[in-house]
């Protein structure tokens, strides 16, 4: 089945500590993006990227950093810098292509990673 | 930002009734789009409804879109049980650039 796997759904952050959140798509989308979603809350966009090798920040990326160095994969790192993690944390794809302009496709997205303040 | 805001925040009916949502933005726009999202899961994508298009439907869905007015609605008829969940409506600027602004969501809730 085609989709979109984050990993891992429960994450626990240290004071001072840097941690990796997984995104892993295999529905072949250029697109990728992560959004953060506090309770009763929208999404909002942290970081995204149109194609492998490029990413652009999204409205909150202080404090976040990602790579896509493969198209499937797409790595979220919250940094020490970022005081208030706590949050869900969502993954999503599309099927844009770079070169299109307009891409009217929808999102695809994971199920999300909690992330927790020890 | 928040491009999208929904009316109601919150909207409780009995099972077998209609649900209707309102989402209103501030730019033109490429596209709306509305996703559920069930408690502590991903989203969900129902229905994309193009700037030229006025109304699309989809099973038991509705969507409406008054680009004039700046504002969308989403109708759910005979509701059931399985529709609890928050939705959510998300533009897509026409500047091309794909990303899509979400909105702060309506909390559904079906009384069987």
């Amino acid at each position: 089945d085609g989709g979109i796997t984050q990993s891992p759904k429960y994450l626990f952050r240290k004071e001072g500590q840097n941690v990796t959140l997984s995104c892993e798509q295999n529905l072949n989308h250029d697109a990728m993006y992560w959004y953060r979603q506090d309770p009763g809350q929208g999404l909002r966009l942290i970081y995204y990227s149109q194609i492998v090798n490029d990413f652009q920040k999204g409205d909150i990326a202080e404090g976040y950093s990602v790579s896509r160095e493969k198209k499937e994969s797409f790595p979220l790192t919250v940094t020490s810098a970022q005081k208030n993690p706590t949050a869900f944390y969502l993954c999503a794809s599309s099927g844009s292509s770079y070169s299109s302009f307009y891409s009217n496709q929808p999102q695809h997205f994971g199920d999300g990673t909690r992330l927790s303040i020890l | 930002s928040q491009q999208g805001e929904e009316d109601p925040q919150a909207l409780s009916i009995q099972e077998g009734e209609n649900a209707t949502m309102n989402c209103s933005y501030k730019t033109s726009i490429n596209n709306l789009q509305w996703y559920r999202q069930n408690s502590g899961r991903g989203l969900v994508h129902l229905i994309l409804i193009r700037s030229n298009e006025r109304e699309k439907h989809s099973g038991r869905l509705r969507v409406t879109l008054d680009t004039s007015k700046k504002s969308s609605s989403l109708l759910i008829t005979a509701s059931r049980a399985a529709d609890t969940a928050s939705y959510f409506c998300a533009t897509e600027p026409n500047f091309g650039n794909e990303k899509l602004t979400f909105g702060t969501g309506t909390r559904l809730t079906i009384i069987p």
